[in-house]
């Protein structure tokens, strides 16, 4: 049973534009999220995270939104670069984060 | 490099052989994580260990695997008779495993082809 998701296996966007990755859960006691880049031939790669107890959280160009009555948190990355294409993962714990369930991935391609 | 490193990174191997992997993590950090991607998914969550002790394992992970943390430092994960279905890509993750620094640090991965 998947815990994550991510319904969108890919996505363009126009470099410049604003890039918005989707995610859903559906476990309640999750309460701590991740995303995650990764590269072809590299593991994933650290981006951003949130705790429940926020519903926003900021770094750079990157933000991650957590809507918990709706059980779904969202990526975004203002503006896109040709660099930020790639698979990205939403990741969820529950707890003291002993164990994360990662989504499928969302192939992101950013045009020049 | 202090990242967390992966050995071998590439590994062919018949059906019914042994094969181990290592995993180096970041040096402070406490806990050590493997999972296993295969195509198109997510990474699977396999087993951790804070320091040496291996404090969870995923139900999914058949008495084929094993998994070790002798001095707390480095990590291996052995699979016996290895199986084709057992092709996938193994990988490592550390994390400090306190307060809220529960982000995880991977490794390149193992790649396992079982011919």
């Amino acid at each position: 049973d998947q815990q994550v998701k991510q319904n969108s296996p890919s996505l363009s966007v126009q470099e410049g534009r604003i890039s918005i990755l989707n995610c859903d859960y559906t476990n309640s006691m999750f309460d701590y999220f991740l995303w995650y880049k990764k590269y072809p031939a590299e593991g994933p790669t650290f981006l951003i995270s949130i705790s429940s107890i926020k519903d926003k959280n900021e770094d750079g160009r990157f933000t991650v939104f957590l809507n918990k009555s709706a059980k779904h948190l969202s990526l975004h990355i203002v503006p896109s670069q040709p660099g930020d294409s790639a698979v990205y993962f939403c990741a969820a714990s529950a707890g003291t984060g002993n164990q994360f369930y990662f989504g499928t991935g969302t192939s992101l391609t950013v045009i020049p | 490099d202090t990242g967390v490193s992966q050995d071998p990174r590439h590994k062919i191997t018949k059906r019914g052989q042994n094969v181990t992997f290592r995993c180096d993590p970041i040096s402070e950090h406490n806990r050590l994580y493997w999972y296993r991607q295969t195509l198109g998914q997510g990474p699977e969550f396999l087993t951790y260990f804070q320091n040496e002790a291996q404090l969870e394992k995923s139900r999914l992970l058949s008495d084929r695997f094993s998994a070790e943390r002798p001095k707390g430092s480095f990590s291996t994960l052995e699979i016996q008779r290895t199986e084709q279905g057992d092709s996938a890509m193994y990988l490592c993750a550390s994390s400090l495993g306190h307060g809220l620094a529960y982000e995880q640090y991977f490794g390149p991965g193992t790649r396992l082809t079982v011919t």
